[in-house]
């Protein structure tokens, strides 16, 4: 069973382009979370997700990020015209179940310049 | 609000004492909590995760407790080696929601 997958696993955009972060999900588990880990600080929570619906984006920016999950197909969090501050590494978790432990991926480092 | 808390922010001891790294969170309605490790610049491995029935649990050298009614988390690490330098994260799931809260982490280095 491969484990969390995300690409791509470096991503370089200059400002005001767009960055498209793809996480496939461990097989059988349908719940996905985004974190964002800023340089020499700890992972946020941004987005949690079930197939095709957004259950709590209650860390998401309320500007130019979004994030969807389709029924088929990996998990998807875009950053729209990117600015130096988006530079981070961005982390996609799955589960089985809500509350159940969560499995991370190895993460998407994106750099603005 | 529902926070977590790791002291110290780092940590520096010779190679072969025994440590223990600290985790403390507000609020006791958890249904787990987990503990990484980050070396720099790279992804997160699991070490262990508590669920909110147990007391510890144990994986080689590495034992974690869990106190819900005081709201700590204690990894212990036996033997230090050079090799355990590295970012450890507590992480604690809420009953309230599904989303997981990182404390900011212990930064170990274990001098040779």
């Amino acid at each position: 069973n491969a484990g969390v997958m995300q690409n791509p696993r470096h991503l370089v955009r200059r400002r005001g382009q767009e960055a498209r972060l793809r996480c496939s999900p461990m097989k059988g588990h349908s719940h996905v979370y985004w974190y964002r880990q800023l340089p020499e600080e700890g992972l946020k929570f941004m987005v949690y997700l079930q197939k095709e619906n957004i259950i709590d984006e209650s860390g998401m920016p309320k500007e130019r990020f979004s994030a969807e999950f389709p029924k088929e197909g990996p998990s998807i969090l875009r950053i729209q015209q990117v600015v130096r501050g988006d530079s981070a590494a961005y982390f996609c978790a799955s589960s089985p179940q809500t509350r159940d432990e969560q499995f991370f991926g190895p993460g998407t480092r994106l750099t603005v310049l | 609000k529902q926070e977590v808390t790791q002291i110290p922010a780092a940590l520096s001891v010779p190679e072969g004492e025994n440590l223990v790294l600290n985790c403390s969170f507000t609020d006791s309605a958890i249904y787990n909590l987990q503990w990484f490790r980050q070396d720099p610049g790279k992804g997160l491995t699991s070490l262990l995760l508590i669920q909110s029935s147990q007391r510890e649990q144990t994986s080689g050298r590495l034992n974690a407790s869990l106190d819900k009614s005081s709201g700590r988390s204690t990894l212990y690490i036996a033997a230090s080696q050079p090799g355990d330098s590295a970012t450890y994260l507590c992480a604690v799931g809420y009953s309230s929601a599904s989303k997981i809260i990182f404390g900011s982490g212990t930064r170990l280095s274990i001098r040779p």
